[in-house]
């Protein structure tokens, strides 16, 4: 079974802090793996979208990069605010067979206190 | 350029009744993907349509069904409502496969 890890599960940190919310999966032949976040209650919000070929993707405060070879992909947040409090997902598509299958990791809980 | 919109966004319903919920997808996307999310499984696919075709299908039973229309609508029904089905049921629509996929607001379903 193809498992999505998401380390921490949660994250409390004041504002100002730079962080990083790591994504570890299990199949290495993703086509993309794509972050969102989500707000209590709401649907996701898309983040950042990077295809097998790319090592990194950046928006605004945001960088995620990602490492095929290893299983890993990891999202950058610089300066934190209070904003950007809400559960960070990662979520990749294999491609193929797997049409429109996007295989989601548990989350990080991200706090962000003034 | 309108979102991703399903309706309605909350529904209670009685054990056994059947349930019908709908998304529009971003004008021009061919992909239309669902999902069930509750605290205990997280998100889980359910299927996937491009142009009218199920191409893709999530281990759910068969109480769980889909269908796209011409105008790339779709609807997921849900028959044999059990407790277990309360979950946010989350509509993504994509242009196609790899282009990264936008989410609604999602229907919040309640069995009662």
């Amino acid at each position: 079974k193809q498992e999505v890890t998401q380390i921490p599960a949660a994250l409390s940190v004041p504002e100002g802090e730079n962080l990083v919310l790591n994504c570890s999966f299990t199949d290495s032949a993703i086509y993309n793996l794509q972050w969102f976040r989500q707000d209590p209650g709401k649907g996701l919000t898309s983040l950042l979208l990077i295809q097998s070929s790319q090592r990194e993707q950046t928006s605004g405060r945001l960088n995620a990069s990602l490492d095929k070879s290893s299983g890993r992909s990891t999202l950058y947040i610089a300066a934190s605010q209070p904003g950007d409090s809400a559960t960070y997902l990662c979520a990749y598509n294999a491609g193929g067979t797997s049409y429109g299958k996007l295989t989601f990791g548990q989350g990080t809980i991200l706090t962000v206190h003034p | 350029k309108a979102g991703v919109t399903q309706t309605p966004r909350y529904l209670i319903k009685t054990r056994g009744q059947q349930v019908t919920l709908s998304c529009s997808p971003i004008s021009g996307h061919r992909s239309v993907s669902w999902y069930q999310q509750t605290p205990g499984q997280g998100l889980q696919f359910l299927f996937e349509y491009f142009s009218e075709t199920q191409r893709n299908k999530g281990n759910f039973p068969g109480r769980f069904s889909g269908r796209q229309f011409s105008n790339s609508r779709s609807e997921m029904n849900v028959s044999t409502l059990e407790l277990g089905d309360s979950a946010l049921y989350l509509c993504a629509s994509s242009a196609q496969t790899g282009h990264g996929y936008t989410f609604g607001s999602g229907t919040r379903l309640t069995v009662v």
